[in-house]
């Protein structure tokens, strides 16, 4: 059964540093991997998705995703944290292949210091 | 993106009673849409996945008569919790996806329930 592990519930950075945000999958078939980001009194907005494409895939405000296979990752980075970037992270890896359902990991949340 | 709607925002009701959530798609129509649970610094849960037309699928350990999923058309469904109990307090989220493998699906605000 696929499953989401996100490492570290909080991470903390100051602005302008680099955030890195962990997520290991488990999947029984070639997964489709998201990163959605979650921000107070608002709904899951998509940051980026893998979708067997290029490996390194880049989204929305400046975050991109590495999809390593041999290490089951899809880790999230930015290189200069902005504290509009404080919000909930979300990783998930679809159910299957043919469908949209998705398995979420547990989140993380990313706090910015000025 | 697409914009998705929930009605209500938050809902304040006695243990017993029934109450309904409205899940919209402003400009964005889709056969299928999902129906998770989000509790305090936890994972969404996959509730139900609903296509247009069809009965909702329920996944394990959810009760298919406590939770009713009405996809009424490609832009609007709800979900009615009926005879709520205090441990069904939670947040209610509602999501359309784009068809096929690997398709971006789009959230609602979602519905803080709290049954008292």
């Amino acid at each position: 059964a696929q499953s989401v592990t996100q490492l570290g519930s909080h991470v903390s950075v100051s602005e302008g540093a680099l955030v890195l945000l962990r997520c290991n999958y488990s999947s029984s078939v070639p997964p489709y991997l998201f990163w959605y980001v979650q921000y107070p009194n608002q709904g899951l907005q998509l940051l980026l998705k893998y979708t067997s494409a290029a490996t390194l895939v880049k989204g929305i405000n400046g975050f991109e995703a590495e999809f390593k296979k041999s290490e089951t990752s899809f880790h999230l980075t930015k290189p200069s944290a902005h504290m509009s970037d404080a919000a909930e992270y979300f990783c998930a890896v679809s159910r299957d292949q043919a469908g949209t359902a998705l398995i979420f990991g547990k989140g993380t949340t990313l706090s910015v210091s000025s | 993106g697409a914009v998705v709607s929930q009605h209500p925002s938050r809902v304040i009701c006695k243990s017993g009673t029934s109450v309904k959530i409205e899940c919209r798609s402003l400009d964005f129509q889709a056969t299928t849409m999902f129906w998770y649970r989000q509790f305090p610094k936890k994972s969404l849960m996959l509730m139900a996945t609903s296509n247009e037309g069809s009965k909702a699928t329920y996944e394990q350990g959810v009760e298919k008569d406590k939770f009713l999923i009405n996809h009424a058309s490609l832009t609007l469904s709800t979900l009615t919790v009926t005879s709520a109990h205090p441990e069904d307090s939670s947040f209610y989220i509602c999501s359309w996806a784009e068809t096929g493998g690997g398709g971006t699906q789009y959230f609602g605000p979602g519905t803080r329930l709290l049954v008292l």
